[in-house]
């Protein structure tokens, strides 16, 4: 079946370092990618997605390759602020074939001044 | 376009109640699928409903169940409630299976 892992977490760093959040998955077909973010008191919201392999998907600063070779898309920002402290989730979904979206457990991450 | 409505957001229950939530998709979307989350267990995957028909279901016992109508509002209810019910509950649409999942806000359950 479809397989999603991503980083545990809660990730803490401070204002103005580099994010790295770890996704693979696992999945039968050629899977669209999205990564979610979820603030607090929210629902979740789409972040970014690529929909075949080496697409980068870019929204507010977060940038994600898709990698078919190392099943593989990792969340990246240069330089987080404050305002970035919220849950991440890594997903992916198929088109046809009645597939639900499959999503990881999602990573915290915190960011302090 | 309004996004995905969910009704109503808090909610207080005791043991044994049932509880019945509700769901408005994005105009147009006929994909609805449900979310349990906890700070424990995280986002778990209760049902995907499409045209009206129940495409897919987590690994929950048969005390929840929902249902789609002719417009695509979803409804899911939780019989005999647990105080392991307690959740934000969380409702998406989409377009299509597989597609972006548009969520709206969740409706947090309190089981006392």
């Amino acid at each position: 079946g479809n397989s999603v892992t991503q980083m545990e977490g809660p990730v803490t760093l401070s204002e103005e370092a580099f994010l790295t959040i770890n996704c693979t998955y696992t999945a039968t077909g050629y899977p669209s990618l999205f990564w979610y973010v979820q603030y607090p008191g929210e629902g979740l919201q789409l972040l970014l997605k690529a929909t075949k392999a080496d697409d980068k998907g870019s929204n507010k600063g977060f940038e994600a390759t898709y990698r078919k070779e190392t099943t593989s898309f990792h969340l990246e920002k240069g330089s987080v602020q404050v305002s970035d402290s919220a849950v991440y989730f890594c997903a992916l979904g198929l088109q046809g074939g009645y597939q639900k979206v499959t999503f990881g457990t999602g990573t915290k991450l915190q960011v302090i001044p | 376009k309004a996004g995905v409505t969910q009704t109503p957001r808090y909610l207080i229950k005791t043991r044994g109640q049932q509880v019945t939530l509700s769901c408005s998709p994005i105009s147009g979307h006929r994909s609805v699928s449900w979310y349990q989350q906890t700070p424990g267990q995280g986002l778990q995957f209760l049902f995907e409903y499409f045209s009206e028909t129940q495409r897919n279901k987590g690994n929950f016992p048969g005390r929840f169940s929902g249902r789609q109508f002719s417009n695509s509002r979803s409804e899911m209810n939780v019989s005999t409630l647990e105080l392991g019910d307690s959740a934000l509950y969380l409702c998406a649409s989409s377009t299509y299976q597989g597609g972006i999942q548009y969520f709206g806000a969740g409706t947090r359950l309190s089981v006392l």
